[in-house]
């Protein structure tokens, strides 16, 4: 299934360096989404974008750095991680209807991040 | 109380068998619910939603009770390849945003 691709799909940094992780969705979505999970936790929402303004940031540390140049392509920039931020990256994107159900999300195949 | 709880497992069960996962959440005001399934090392992928009357797909049957807030999932004729974890994904009205439990484990043995 290629609905949601994301780039690398695996990456090792160094706390210094400055990388980036790619996602598309190919699902014609209007929403999309950065997850964290971490070993042993529940799936931790970072960012969420609608019509490519970003509508959550749920107290992530300005080491992440999120963009949506446009409906289909989100990013999320790092620099100086930690190596508790070792974790997989994982992007989804919805078609938001704006009703009061929620509306199916669908994810990619994620970017396993270690920091060294 | 956590957002959504569930029990970690892992639950061991032999192919054929009939497992039931619960799922408690604290946010009364929910509504919307959601089963994922995760394969290892893969990413979630919705099994099924969760309606207020219930509802089956297959062998797997959803139930949601309001009243003491938690869902179950229900698993008849256990697969082989149903061995995954399984999330439980509870969102507020009027949001996208869902909450996920941290997933029970079912491992399905010849």
């Amino acid at each position: 299934e290629t609905g949601v691709t994301q780039t690398p799909r695996h990456l090792v940094m160094g706390m210094t360096n400055k990388k980036s992780l790619k996602c598309e969705q190919h699902l014609g979505h209007n929403a999309m989404y950065w997850y964290k999970q971490s070993a042993k936790k529940p799936l931790e929402l970072m960012f969420v974008y609608n019509f490519k303004e970003q509508t959550e940031n749920n107290s992530v540390p300005s080491r992440f750095s999120p963009e949506c140049p446009n409906s289909s392509h989100l990013f999320l920039h790092l620099h100086t991680l930690q190596p508790e931020d070792s974790a997989l990256y994982l992007c989804a994107s919805s078609q938001e209807t704006g009703g009061a159900v929620a509306d199916t999300q669908y994810f990619g195949p994620g970017t396993r991040l270690t920091v060294l | 109380r956590k957002e959504v709880e569930q029990d970690p497992g892992p639950f061991n069960v032999p192919e054929g068998a009939t497992v039931a996962f619960n799922c408690t959440y604290s946010n009364s005001a929910s509504q919307s619910f959601f089963w994922y399934r995760q394969d290892c090392r893969k990413e979630p992928k919705l099994l099924m939603s969760v309606y207020s009357s219930g509802n089956e797909d297959g062998r797997f049957t959803a139930q949601l009770n309001r009243a003491s807030q938690y869902i179950s999932l229900l698993i008849r004729d256990s697969k082989l390849s149903d061995s995954a974890t399984y999330l439980c994904v509870v969102a507020a009205p009027g949001y996208s945003t869902l909450t996920f439990g941290k997933g029970t484990m079912l491992l399905v043995s010849p």
